[in-house]
């Protein structure tokens, strides 16, 4: 089974609006971590948010935030007026176990396309 | 933010010779860093976790002998493609484990490998 899943290969949002990019994840462990990165064009993968899978409330990061619901399994980045800027692939990611486990296992990812 | 540069961002070598890769915590010292390969349009595979001042742990088929990673000191870690091959052309991207106790990676820009 995968452990995370994206089920949108690709997404379009008009500039300033809001946009949210799904992530469903599988774990038995009750502790683990859950990241988004971004990959532009030019390849680097940004860090962009994370949630501790104990953390009471949902993260946040500037236009970033993560609608973690545990119950459903899922931690969807929600991305607040667009900008063209964010046009790039965004990649979702797991690590199981405490925080002093490394690994991460990263979703396919979404390919976001901001229009004007 | 922690910042990890890696070089050479792209190299086209002939069949047979091997390539080395550079990995470097800018900003932080890093004991664990990664290697993943990332192929077009797919996602980012580990391949190893790289340890300061021991062995590399290498993922379920990746070829020890083939990808000779070091990790001398804690800024450093480098990856090694020896007697490259046209199949061992890829995007291939380190990160380190930030200096934070989430474990966030913070990754280099990539480097792309053409082997001819």
């Amino acid at each position: 089974a995968q452990k995370i899943t994206q089920t949108q290969p690709g997404m379009f949002v008009q500039e300033k609006e809001a946009v949210t990019l799904d992530c469903t994840y599988d774990t038995s462990d009750p502790s683990y971590g859950l990241f988004w990165y971004k990959q532009p064009s030019s390849g680097e993968m940004i860090f962009l948010i994370y949630q501790g899978s104990y953390d009471q409330q949902n993260a946040t990061e500037g236009r970033y935030s993560l609608n973690f619901q545990k119950a459903r399994k899922s931690a969807n980045l929600v991305i607040s007026a667009s900008q063209l800027g964010d046009s790039a692939m965004y990649f979702c990611a797991m690590r199981e176990g405490r925080w002093n486990t490394d690994k991460l296992i990263f979703g396919t990812g979404t390919r976001l396309q901001v229009f004007p | 933010g922690a910042v990890v540069s890696q070089h050479p961002s792209w190299v086209i070598c002939k069949s047979g010779t091997s390539v080395k890769i550079e990995c470097r915590s800018l900003d932080f010292q890093a004991t664990t860093m990664f290697w993943y390969r990332q192929f077009p349009k797919q996602s980012l595979m580990l391949m190893a976790t790289s340890n300061e001042g021991s062995k590399a742990t290498y993922e379920q088929g990746v070829e020890k002998d083939k990808f000779l990673i070091n990790h001398a000191s804690l800024t450093l870690s480098t990856l090694t493609v020896t007697s490259a091959h046209p199949e061992d052309s890829s995007f291939y991207i380190c990160s380190a484990r930030g200096p934070l106790a989430k474990n966030i990676q913070y990754f280099g820009a990539g480097t792309r490998l053409s082997v001819l």
